[in-house]
């Protein structure tokens, strides 16, 4: 029983370049969600989608796109990177179906660094 | 914009003790809420949650939840070094229909022997 799996757990980029951050989950959960968590600070919610084809804005969607394609993987693309996206990246999911069942899953986050 | 507040701390206190994290949000819809401890350089761990007025309890752990004044918070009780790390708040808020979990940003919490 994976759970959430997140790759890769660390990288290096230079200011300009793309890389995509992958995402799965093995508990067939309609919510997924990426997180970034800068030092001494909690976590901003990027994107999240809650099914399928189905995605939306967080609170700090700059510099970033989804896509959610099959209800296991919710990849997150940077396209130009910069040194404001230097942080810890945390894919996340959660069943949804209730109000009152919103626990998340999540990966062991990705530590991205752009130099 | 919906938010959820923490005092960052740290919070220091001696092992046995009492530790008191506090944290209140601005959604008045907001129905789930979660405290989750993350050690350093690992992911957040789920340790409650409450949806309900009132005290929760579970082991050495209680959270309290107060509607009406957007309050939630965490005791936790004969406070151990290994509780030693940071505590996060999160409420299910609503957002064109779903509820999606927001984050404080965390209340850094020291046992000390």
């Amino acid at each position: 029983n994976a759970g959430v799996t997140q790759t890769p757990k660390f990288r290096i980029l230079k200011i300009g370049q793309s890389m995509t951050l992958q995402c799965t989950q093995d508990m067939n959960h309609n919510y997924m969600y990426w997180y970034r968590q800068d030092p001494g600070m909690g976590l901003k919610l990027i994107y999240y989608s809650v099914g399928a084809g189905i995605t939306d804005k967080g609170e700090v969607p700059n510099g970033y796109n989804v896509s959610r394609s099959t209800t296991e993987d919710f990849p997150l693309r940077l396209e130009l990177a910069a040194p404001s996206q230097t942080s810890v990246y945390f894919c996340a999911s959660s069943s949804g179906q209730a109000a009152t069942n919103e626990k998340l899953f999540f990966g062991s986050g990705t530590q991205l660094s752009v130099l | 914009q919906k938010e959820v507040e923490q005092n960052s701390g740290p919070l220091s206190v001696p092992e046995g003790a009492i530790a008191s994290l506090n944290c209140t949000y601005s959604d008045r819809v907001s129905q789930s809420f979660f405290w989750y401890r993350q050690y350093s350089g690992k992911s957040p761990e789920l340790i409650m949650s409450i949806y309900s007025n009132g005290d929760k309890e579970d082991g050495r752990f209680t959270a309290q939840l107060n509607k009406a004044s957007q309050y939630v918070s965490l005791l936790i009780r004969d406070s151990q070094p290994s509780d030693s790390a940071t505590y996060l708040c999160a409420v299910s808020l609503s957002s064109g229909g779903s509820y999606i979990p927001t984050f404080g940003r965390g209340t850094s919490l020291i046992v000390h022997p």
